[in-house]
């Protein structure tokens, strides 16, 4: 089955002890990128990637990494996670880039992440 | 900012059609539409896209108005699954692939 799937779907954490969230496709998909969600400002970009060794900030990149080592992972860091990056985080992939006018552009999401820092 | 404009919630009886808007005034002619529902708090799910021409799929319809500023996402039979929050989204920018989401439309499908 085509997935993206995101770990851990729940964690709650202390300020400033690294975290490491995980996102894996099985769809050999070049493109992925990073979302956060919160009430009232809806979904942002964090970060995206558009191949291996490939990636780029988005409009919220503060306080994350990321690292695209493989075609299938792109997993999100915060080194030094703050209360402000509470949040719901999702991972999405495509074939490539969506918007580029090539046919099966559709992205696909991960189940997201609920990240509480206290 | 997303260049789109949706209204913030509609509602629909189960069984009829429902006909959500985005307006997309400044479009330009190598921009894609895309629709995207997001149901709970679950990852967004692709629904359709389309640049010109009026699409369908098994899910839905897509309607662009000829100038473009404008389009319809048309759920043919909504059903209670279909309680989601709807985004309309105008690929911009020259990096590819980046999806910009706005308010989106809170549609409520009731019994």
């Amino acid at each position: 089955e085509a997935q993206v799937t995101q770990n851990p779907r729940y964690l709650i954490t202390v300020t400033g002890k690294k975290l490491t969230v995980t996102c894996s496709q099985n769809m050999n998909h070049e493109y992925m990128s990073w979302y956060r969600q919160d009430p009232g400002l809806g979904l942002r970009q964090i970060y995206y990637s558009m191949n291996v060794e490939v990636t780029d900030k988005g409009d919220v990149p503060e306080g994350y990494k990321v690292s695209r080592k493989e075609k299938r992972n792109f997993p999100l860091i915060l080194e030094s996670p703050s209360p402000n990056q509470t949040s719901l985080y999702f991972c999405a992939s495509s074939p490539n880039g969506v918007g580029s006018g090539r046919l099966n552009t559709e992205a696909f999401f991960g189940q997201g992440t609920r990240l509480t820092v206290v | 900012d997303a260049k789109t404009t949706q209204p913030p919630s509609m509602d629909c009886a189960e069984g009829r059609a429902a006909n959500l808007p985005c307006n997309h005034s400044t479009i330009s002619g190598n921009e894609y539409v895309y629709w995207y529902r997001q149901i709970h708090s679950q990852g967004p799910q692709y629904i359709i896209h389309g640049l010109k021409n009026n699409e369908t799929n098994e899910m839905a319809s897509l309607i662009i108005t000829e100038d473009r500023k404008s389009s319809t996402l048309i759920l043919p039979h909504a059903t209670l699954r279909d309680t989601a929050v709807y985004y309309c989204i105008v690929n911009r920018g020259s990096t590819l692939g980046r999806l910009y989401f706005g308010r989106g439309t809170q549609l409520t499908v009731w019994p």
